[in-house]
């Protein structure tokens, strides 16, 4: 089955800087990934997502950038506010996300 | 989002003990999922139903059962709790979006302690 790793485990910058977050996956035929946020004690919301057929994706201060060939992609967040902090999710999906596979998760933490 | 709710949302149980995590939505979505989250691990899947007759295993499903009693209501049971099954419970519920792939919505969660 599909696995998935998540770099780094825990992230800690400062207000205004950009952090990265970066995802691996194993199976080829993976087409869909969502990325999720998590604040303390709230439930994961999806806060960006890519298909396989796009190498990147961007939404105001948050880009997802996709390599197939490496199997990876990676989060990135720019000009990073307080309310950035959080617990960040990627996942995978060989089936146009009917189902998921998530990274074990990225607390990031942003110093004002 | 309040379209996706959970009960109860803290629960602490000993072992041994038979426990029932409810869900339930009103956004009409017919896929339904439970997912258990535990640091460091992310979320992985317990079980998952595509519509009301179709109940699947997920990655971790020893130890867990489930029924689909309507299209809105999807419930997890521990037929007989353990302290390793101590974790925050998601349910979730998925839909088309505009990409064309599917989005998952989740639920507050449950916080089961086990003792």
């Amino acid at each position: 089955g599909e696995n998935v790793e998540q770099h780094p485990s825990t992230l800690s910058v400062q207000e205004g800087d950009s952090a990265v977050i970066k995802c691996t996956y194993s199976d080829s035929a993976s087409n869909y990934f969502p990325w999720y946020k998590q604040e303390l004690g709230k439930r994961p919301q999806l806060i960006i997502d890519i298909r396989s057929n796009v190498g990147e994706k961007k939404d105001q201060r948050i880009a997802v950038t996709l390599n197939k060939t490496a199997k990876h992609f990676s989060l990135h967040i720019t000009e990073t506010q307080p309310e950035d902090s959080a617990v960040y999710f990627c996942a995978a999906s060989n089936n146009a996300g009917n189902m998921l596979t998530f990274g074990g998760g990225t607390r990031l933490m942003v110093k004002p | 989002d309040a379209d996706v709710t959970q009960t109860p949302r803290n629960r602490i149980t000993k072992t041994g003990k038979r426990i029932m995590l409810e869900c339930s939505q009103t956004k009409g979505h017919d896929r339904m999922y439970w997912y258990r989250q535990d640091p460091g691990l992310g979320l992985r899947l317990i079980y998952y139903s595509f519509d009301v007759k179709d109940i699947n295993k997920g990655e971790i499903s020893d130890g867990y059962s489930v029924s689909r009693q309507a299209q809105a209501k999807f419930s997890l049971s521990l037929e007989s709790a353990i302290p390793n099954q101590t974790a925050l419970y998601f349910c979730a519920t998925s839909d088309f979006a505009l990409s064309g792939m599917r989005t998952q919505y989740f639920g507050p969660g449950t916080r089961l302690t086990v003792l």
